[in-house]
């Protein structure tokens, strides 16, 4: 399958800061899309982008997908302890071609 | 929004013996079904892809025999582990989409059965 490659890995924040977390393919993508798991549980999407160049916002979350279409970033504003978790991207290429990202874990530090 | 649901949510059960997880999509009719497996602290690998009433779709490396799927209709699949060994304790999530209906097709995801065999 695709390869996807988030980073960082993980991530130890202080409460209030802000989160940056990228992630790319070789590959292009017609669909990007961001998760979040928490433990024990299954992914909610939070994030769907559908086209080059497109932002979109969430609340404190933002994300971007890439012009190259080979990358998407997403962006917490203003951590808060409730957004610890892995969160996961995810690229689509066609309806049944869906790959997750290697994941980034976050920590929130109150 | 679209809720999926998964039984049961852990299992325990001694080695050779065989195990059924169910998937089911509650509140929309979920043409294709896929199930997913993850291990401690990685991501989900795509393990097979059933649409309602065909066969399933497995990746490479993914011993159809040995996981055996079932998507007998519109709101439940089945995965059924067949003699399980150790090494196949994992975390099982299923996802369902609608392609043709809510969300244009976006894949909504279970809670996830563990699964540990002893």
């Amino acid at each position: 399958g695709q390869q996807l490659n988030q980073s960082p890995q993980s991530m130890f924040i202080q409460e209030g800061e802000d989160v940056s977390m990228n992630c790319t393919s070789s590959s292009i993508f017609n669909t990007w899309l961001w998760y979040k798991q928490d433990p024990g549980e299954g992914p909610v999407l939070l994030i769907a982008l559908y086209k080059a160049g497109e932002l979109t916002s969430n609340g404190r979350l933002t994300a971007q997908f890439g012009i190259t279409r080979k990358d998407s970033f997403l962006n917490i504003s203003a951590s808060i302890p409730s957004d610890v978790g892995i969160y996961f991207c995810a690229g689509q290429i066609s309806s049944n071609q869906f790959y997750f990202g290697t994941g980034t874990s976050l920590t929130v530090i109150p | 929004g679209a809720v999926v649901s998964q039984h049961p949510s852990r299992v325990i059960c001694k080695s050779g013996t065989s195990v059924k997880i169910e998937c089911r999509s509650l509140d929309f009719q979920a043409t294709t079904m896929f199930w997913y497996r993850q291990f401690p602290k990685k991501s989900l690998m795509l393990m097979a892809t059933s649409n309602e009433g065909s066969k399933a779709t497995y990746e490479q490396g993914v011993e159809k025999d040995k996981f055996l799927i079932n998507h007998a209709s519109l709101t439940l699949s089945t995965l059924t582990v067949t003699s399980a060994h150790p090494e196949d304790s994992s975390f099982y999530i299923c996802s369902a989409r609608d392609l043709w209906g809510l969300a244009g097709g976006e894949q909504f995801f279970g809670p996830g059965t563990r699964l540990t065999v002893l």
